[in-house]
């Protein structure tokens, strides 16, 4: 059993399209974390939320902590966003989740 | 400010042998970890700091140790390193135990 769900698992785009990815999750949590980790392998921290929407440059994430379900769009994607996009929740005792992730490919 | 360093990039170790992963941060977090990376599963978490002067378990520790040596270094050391191990091992940061976390550029280590 996977406390953390993503889909899709992988994704192409053509360039300029708005790209969603969502995560669903069973675990109770104050907040969900976004990271994206590039096909050379480095992992960067995009968003944690634990209500509502954040927005930074073309990328923005919504959660709904009721529905446990959260979303990261982006808006006129581009080849340099092709990555591996991951969400994580906070971890509970020693229990921490992440989910597989989804590779995302944008085609110029 | 470097963020999270970890040194090596790159190490290629024979069955048997021992070696210490070194992880370095600057932003003054209470919080470190250890995670491994294989092909098609996600980040497992090794070991963890919630803050200086403790370290945990997470969910695959076995043939791992760890030493938080002060606020800044937490280490990972393979003992007797075994072929299971080849993986690409992430140090990471929080300010807090259950905050954003901040990754290290990853060690590649591949044990003969």
């Amino acid at each position: 059993k996977n406390e953390v769900e993503q889909s899709p698992q992988n994704l192409t785009a053509q360039e300029g399209e708005f790209i969603t990815i969502n995560c669903s999750y069973s675990v109770g949590i104050s907040a969900l974390h976004w990271l994206q980790q590039h096909p050379g392998g480095g992992i960067v921290s995009l968003f944690m939320l634990s209500s509502g929407k954040k927005k930074h440059g073309r990328l923005i994430a919504t959660i709904n902590i009721q529905e446990k379900h959260s979303s990261l769009h982006i808006t006129a994607s581009h080849p340099r966003d092709s990555a591996v996009y991951i969400c994580a929740v906070p971890p509970t005792g020693n229990q921490f989740y992440f989910g597989t992730g989804t590779s995302l490919t944008v085609i110029p | 400010n470097a963020g999270v360093t970890q040194t090596p990039k790159f190490q290629v170790l024979k069955t048997g042998q021992s070696m210490t992963l070194q992880c370095a941060q600057d932003m003054n977090h209470n919080s470190m970890y250890w995670y491994r990376q294989d092909p098609g599963m996600g980040l497992r978490l090794i070991y963890y700091s919630a803050s200086e002067g403790t370290t945990d378990k997470g969910e695959v520790p076995n043939g791992y140790n760890v030493s938080r040596l002060n606020k800044r270094e937490f280490s990972l050391r393979l003992e007797s390193a075994a072929p299971s191990q080849t993986s690409v091992y992430f140090c990471a940061s929080s300010r807090d135990y259950k905050g954003e976390q901040f990754f290290g550029p990853g060690t590649r280590l591949t044990v003969l």
